[in-house]
């Protein structure tokens, strides 16, 4: 059974860039490279952010940014801001079931 | 504007059925691969069910494989997903989601959604 781990938790101050990492249990991420990010704010539905591991949809601001390495995507937020406090999840194809979101992460914005 | 509407939530029994409907409009429905996901309140996403545009290809998550039926009628802009034997751990917001692939392959980079549709299993 595939699974992605995301941390729990990460925080950061106005201004600073952090990271969100997404690993896969077998090779799901590096073998299909079809890892989406979205950022849901409380009591809304889910926005996509980044879609295909590194790509932005029209209107996703360019301070987020997706990337890999291995079998670990991860979702940088540059410059952070105040309207950044949300949850995070990652999601990816993963053949079989096909498709399995993360965890969730919930960002702090200090 | 891309717009998605669920409807078709609400209170069930253990093994009782719904049916959710999802009503799109704003973009060519027919040319979307369309998905529904799960969210139980307070916690994570968990997609469900997925439908190419021509409904040739369909796909389960196992915790719903053989309970819920995905279908969609392009002529009426609408995604529905049948749900049968339904368990009080199927008790979550509903969400239908659109595919940002057009006519191709859905990878899975839901572009849009809906707000929801409560569905609550109980006896």
């Amino acid at each position: 059974q595939s699974a992605l781990t995301q941390p729990a938790s990460v925080s950061g101050s106005p201004g600073q860039s952090i990271t969100i990492s997404c690993t896969g249990t077998n090779s799901d991420v590096v073998t299909y490279n079809l890892v989406s990010w979205y950022q849901q704010h409380p009591g809304k539905a889910p926005k996509l952010m980044i879609y295909e591991g590194i790509k932005r949809p029209s209107g996703v601001s360019s301070r987020f940014s997706g990337s890999k390495s291995g079998n670990t995507a991860s979702l940088t937020i540059s410059g952070l801001q105040a309207e950044d406090e949300a949850d995070y999840y990652c999601c990816s194809y993963v053949g079989n079931s096909p498709w399995v979101f993360g965890g969730g992460t919930k960002l702090t914005v200090l | 504007e891309v717009q998605l509407v669920e409807s078709g939530g609400g209170l069930a029994q253990p093994g009782r059925s719904l049916r959710l409907s999802c009503a799109a409009s704003g973009f060519t429905f027919e040319d979307y691969a369309m998905h529904w996901v799960r969210q139980v309140p307070g916690k994570g996403l968990e997609w469900l069910s997925a439908i190419t545009w021509d409904s040739a290809n369909i796909a389960y998550a196992d915790s719903v494989k053989g309970r819920f039926t995905i279908s969609r009628d392009n002529a009426k802009n609408s995604l529905y997903l049948q749900m049968n034997s339904l368990r009080v751990e199927d008790t979550a917001l509903y969400y239908c989601a659109k595919d940002i692939s057009r006519l191709g392959v859905p990878i899975g980079g839901f572009e849009d959604w809906g707000q929801g549709t409560l569905v609550a299993v109980s006896s």
